[in-house]
């Protein structure tokens, strides 16, 4: 069945730019999204990429989607304390990875 | 601003006890879903649906129902809770195709004891 793959945690200094990595199996799913889960909240949508783009850059956040290997990036530029949070990959909405920690340092 | 709202944060249930937890969307979103997530497992799908009185299954349906009357509102139910249950659940809506993403409500903190 479709899976969805993501590294566990990341720590970064603030200012540090972050990358968070996510390989996903469906080589059919049209999008693929970036959500956010902040202490006690649900997920947020934080941006999404059609599967026939290469990158997609929102203020801070680039994603690059490699579908020849089925890996996706997110990239925070110039990271904060704020962005300290879980980060889920998703491939058609149905199939979650299941998040990386994002834990951002003064 | 739109929303999806889960009718409770927190929640402490006996063993055994009939548990129903709602989930209501203002968005007239066709689709719904509930989630469980739990550490080192993630979001895991219990069900979803797709319109009204409709429902599929998902990853990890086993102990649980859904209903969906109305557009709206989705409710998960646990029949007979146990406490492999406690759990956060997580409900969330979208308009059908994949585009638009998920809307997520701010789970309910299920304890069974």
């Amino acid at each position: 069945g479709e899976d969805v793959e993501q590294s566990l945690f990341l720590s970064v200094r603030e200012g540090d730019s972050s990358v968070i990595n996510c390989t996903y199996t469906d080589s059919s799913s049209t999008y693929l999204y970036w959500y956010k889960q902040e202490p006690g909240a649900g997920l947020q949508l934080l941006t999404y990429i059609f599967s026939n783009m290469d990158m997609k850059q929102d203020q801070r956040l680039t994603v690059l989607l490699n579908k020849k290997d089925k890996h996706l990036s997110l990239r925070i530029a110039d990271t904060q304390t704020g962005d300290s949070a879980i980060y889920f990959c998703a491939e058609r909405g149905l199939t979650f990875g299941k998040g990386t920690m994002l834990l951002v340092s003064p | 601003d739109v929303k999806v709202t889960q009718s409770s944060r927190y929640l402490v249930k006996r063993t055994g006890e009939k548990v129903f937890l709602e989930c209501v969307q203002d968005m007239d979103h066709e689709n719904m879903f509930w989630y469980r997530q739990d550490p080192g497992l993630g979001l895991r799908l219990i069900y979803f649906s797709y319109d009204v009185k409709m429902k599929e299954k998902g990853d990890i349906p086993e102990g649980y129902s859904v209903s969906r009357e109305k557009k709206e509102r989705f409710s998960l139910i646990l029949e007979s809770a146990s406490t492999n249950q406690t759990s956060m659940y997580l409900c969330a809506s979208s308009l059908t195709g994949d585009s638009y993403g998920y809307t997520f409500g701010s789970g309910t903190r299920l304890t069974v004891v």
